[in-house]
């Protein structure tokens, strides 16, 4: 069965950092580019970044560019986001997602259940 | 503001044929594809329409999709409860060198 199961949300105060994690399983990882994509609470769904199947190409929303760095091991058939300099506007449910191609967005065919982040003092 | 522009809201009564469309520009919808994303209350958003107008399999063919220029448009025929819930455009952006995606429409079936 394919599956994403993010980890690492939960609450840091403004300024802070935080590690997400994306682990992926039930097919071949570095086949495929991955993105993250967040939705803030009762908001539309906002794009934040994607990386191509070997990890050479990176590519950011305006909003996090500078602040947050997506990045994968394939090895461990996993995903990761380092957020830093976290502002309140960052508060969402983060989804990893799976693209259909292999660098690019073709279309997000596999989606995680999501992990909560809540940036507060 | 999101770069791709859809209602906020539709509705249909069951059985009704309901279209949501998406407008976009030069570097977005005008060169690139579209997909669609449906999200039912509670769970992950799932893709429903990719490059334009192909349905992944498992998606009713009651889904379809079209693009035309710089606009694209989801049609949902023979509504159902079931299709209540919030539908996402998305596409590439040559200019912004990323992926964005439409503000969402909730649908409601009456």
């Amino acid at each position: 069965e394919v599956q994403l199961v993010e980890s690492g949300g939960g609450v840091v105060q403004p300024g802070g950092s935080l590690r997400l994690s994306c682990a992926a399983s039930g097919f071949t990882f570095d086949d495929y580019a991955m993105h993250w994509v967040r939705q803030a609470p009762g908001k539309g769904l906002e794009w934040v970044s994607l990386i191509s199947g070997d990890g050479g190409s990176t590519y950011y929303a305006d909003s996090v560019k500078g602040r947050f760095t997506i990045s994968r091991d394939n090895s461990k058939n996993s995903l990761y986001l380092q957020m830093n300099s976290l502002r309140t506007e960052d508060t969402a449910l983060y989804y990893c997602a799976k693209d259909s191609g292999y660098s690019g967005y073709y279309g997000m065919d596999v989606w995680g259940q999501g992990t909560t982040v809540t940036v507060s003092s | 503001q999101s770069v791709l522009t859809q209602p906020p809201s539709a509705s249909g009564t069951p059985g009704q044929r309901v279209t949501i469309s998406c407008s976009g520009s030069s570097s977005n919808i005008g060169s690139n594809t579209v997909n669609w994303y449906q999200q039912l209350p509670g769970t992950a958003p799932k893709l429903l329409i990719y490059s334009n107008n192909q349905r992944p399999s498992g998606v009713p063919d009651r889904f379809s999709g079209s693009k035309s220029g710089t606009s694209a448009s989801l049609a949902i025929s023979g509504l159902q409860s079931e299709d209540e819930a919030d539908y996402y455009c998305a596409a590439w952006d040559d200019s912004l060198n990323h992926v964005v995606f439409g503000g969402g429409t909730k649908l409601t079936v009456l």
